[in-house]
Parts: structure tokens; C-alpha cells; sequence
């Protein structure tokens, strides 16, 4: 059970717009600690996609945004493609000192 | 540029120790968290603990408090994780992860994973 609650999957059709939800609590996302996502291909590390809500790294594409509100986080993806099929995780921190992941979401491109 | 090199796979017997070692390089060691985060086969990731290789103070998640010891060597740009009491749930690929930017919490550069096999 993880701290941070995310959908188990989405899918849309390439083109299309997707959103992602990340879930958390009053000692996570609602007590006002960033959070943060990931985008993990098959067989590889994560890659950071979004930092500090909603800021991109360099090098990731403005379809990816992020965005916060009270105690809940999503991730919009547009102009779907079909290489954004992977695992995406949510990332805060937790007042009982921890960081915390959400369970994960796999995006499937149809 | 930033680099994490892990060292190889283990496979280790129920009750055993593993550790786990973290060679960083391409920035100044001691400004950045490394966190330790394990992803078993077809699961999520769970984050253990990090440490700040400045002091070498640590922050370990609850669940595994008595079992992680995390550590590093300034000399060697090194951090190393050591599991102990293994069982077979123990079965994950291990990554260590930089801070993005000093103090947020946020791995921003991961190493390439080390899979930690626990069987009898």
C-alpha cells in the first residue's frame, strides 16, 4: 500500500491527452512538500520528468506538465505518442521524514 | 557529466547480508543526498533512506531501520547500502539516486540499478 495514491493505468490513443493523478494526505502533499514524477521505460531507471510540481529538466518535452492542488498532484501528457508507454510515479515528502513514492501508473498508448 | 556506477548483481541465501556500493563522479560528492530506492520484479519503487554524504548523517524509512545501514566514503565518491537479514521479499533491483539540486529531495540522476537475487 503505498503512501501516495495513483490510478493502476490509463490509456489514450496517440494525439490524444492523458492525466495522471497522484493522491496524498495532509502529512505529504497537502502539508505543502513538492512533488515530483517519474517516467520509467521497461528495464531502465527512472527518469525525472517533472521537478517541484511543475517544472520541466531540460531536455523533456513541453507535452509533459505538471501540476498541485491542496493535497493532490497530476500529470498531463498531450500529444500522446507512442513512446510515452511506461510506468509513471509520483514523489513527495512525508513530515514522518520519508520520502514517499505513489504505486505507479502504466500509461499505455493505444 | 553526473554518474552513478553500482556495483554487480548478488544473489545472497535467506539470513545473509548484502551491500550494495555507489560510485559517484562528475560532481562535488559531498553538495548532494543520495537516497536508495528498490523496485521488486513487477512492483513499484520504495524508497529505504539516504544520507548526507557531507556528515555522513542518515535518514532511513521506518520499515527498514533495523535492517539498512547506509554509509559513504569521501575518499572513493562512494556510498554503500547494506541490507541485512535477507528474505526472499528482499528479491529487487537496488538503485542509488542523486538530489536533483542540493537538499530536494528529489533523485534527479539514478545508477543504473544492482538486482539483489535472495533464494535458498
Amino acid at each position: 500500500q503505498s503512501v501516495l495514491t495513483q490510478p493502476p493505468s490509463v490509456s489514450g490513443a496517440p494525439g490524444q491527452r492523458v492525466t495522471i493523478s497522484c493522491t496524498g494526505t495532509s502529512s505529504n502533499i497537502g502539508a505543502g512538500y513538492n512533488v515530483h514524477w517519474y517516467q520509467q521505460l521497461p528495464g531502465t531507471p527512472p527518469k525525472l520528468l517533472i521537478y517541484g510540481n511543475s517544472n520541466r529538466p531540460s531536455g523533456v518535452p513541453d507535452r509533459f506538465s505538471g501540476s498541485k492542488s491542496g493535497a493532490s498532484a497530476s500529470l498531463a501528457i498531450t500529444g500522446l505518442q507512442p513512446e510515452d508507454e511506461a510506468d509513471y510515479y509520483c514523489q513527495s515528502y512525508d513530515s514522518s521524514l520519508s520520502v514517499v513514492f505513489g504505486g505507479g501508473t502504466k500509461l499505455t498508448v493505444l | 557529466q553526473v554518474q552513478l556506477v553500482q556495483s554487480g548483481a548478488e544473489v545472497k541465501k535467506p539470513g545473509a547480508s548484502v551491500k550494495v556500493s555507489c560510485k559517484a563522479s562528475g560532481y562535488t560528492f559531498t553538495n548532494y543526498y543520495m537516497h536508495w530506492v528498490r523496485q521488486a520484479p513487477g512492483q513499484g519503487l520504495e524508497w529505504m533512506g539516504m544520507i548526507d554524504p557531507s556528515g555522513g548523517s542518515t535518514m532511513i524509512a521506518q520499515k527498514f531501520q533495523d535492517r539498512v545501514t547506509v554509509t559513504r566514503a569521501t575518499s572513493t565518491s562512494t556510498v554503500n547500502m547494506e541490507l541485512s537479514s535477507l528474505r526472499s521479499e528482499d528479491t529487487a533491483v537496488y538503485y542509488c539516486a542523486r538530489d536533483r539540486e542540493p537538499g530536494s529531495t528529489s533523485p534527479g540522476y539514478w545508477g543504473q540499478g544492482t538486482l539483489v537475487t535472495v533464494s535458498s
